[in-house]
């Protein structure tokens, strides 16, 4: 089974808000990541947490980690309609380790 | 940053044939790759885990004799689905990982569209 569960399976904004997705896994970690897919495309590496990191930004991203809770989240601000795409948190248990992907979030942005 | 590339992009087999697939990480070398397959609407499952110069290590499920995998070299591992059908159609992504700031990032191909007919 999937290491990761995302949630909302779907997310359907307005240009101009701010969207939320997370990610919640089950086993230790050594760093989690973010991707984001747009439709029949490849992966779009976006951001890199590790373990020992709580918060991260990058733009009008923001992700942060709960290792206690082994939890994360994706905050996109300020969305736009180019947003629109996949967005896919995965997690590596080992430093070089295999990634293990939750099973994404659809964001859709409206203009 | 390190770039992996796979050939083809997309690929239109016919039911019974087998095709390769490439994946190469282009400026750095990677021992253990990692194939991955997308359906659609789906997220990425992995596979196996490619291993240089050592047997491939195969998810449960995953038929070690229909997708072979061989890893050759530091920097080429490829898949080959054998006798092909459309149930094998899908999107198959490899990575690699590579050392970056002192961790290793898990760099991902940009993806082969398989379309069995």
């Amino acid at each position: 089974s999937q290491q990761g569960e995302e949630d909302p399976q779907a997310l359907s904004i307005q240009e101009g808000e701010n969207a939320t997705m997370n990610c919640s896994y089950k086993t230790s970690i050594n760093n989690l990541q973010w991707y984001r897919q747009n439709s029949g495309r490849g992966l779009v590496h976006l951001i890199l947490i590790r373990s020992n990191e709580r918060e991260k930004h990058s733009g009008r991203l923001r992700v942060t980690l709960d290792t206690s809770k082994k939890s994360s989240s994706l905050l996109i601000t300020a969305s736009r309609a180019a947003d629109t795409a996949s967005y896919f948190c995965a997690t590596k248990g080992t430093n070089a380790g295999k990634s293990t992907f939750g099973d994404g979030t659809t964001l859709t942005v409206k203009p | 940053g390190a770039v992996v590339s796979q050939h083809p992009s997309w690929v239109i087999c016919k039911s019974g044939t087998s095709v390769k697939i490439e994946c190469r990480s282009l400026d750095f070398q990677a021992t253990t790759m990692f194939w991955y397959r997308q359906f659609p609407k789906q997220s990425l499952m992995l596979m196996a885990t490619s291993n240089e110069g050592s047997k491939a290590t195969y998810e449960q499920g995953v038929e070690k004799d229909k997708f072979l995998i061989n890893h050759a070299s530091l920097t080429l591992s490829t898949l080959t689905v054998t006798s092909a059908h459309p149930e094998d159609s899908s999107f198959y992504i490899c990575s690699a990982p590579g050392l970056a700031g002192g961790t290793y990032e898990q760099y991902f191909g940009p993806g082969t569209r398989l379309t069995v007919t």
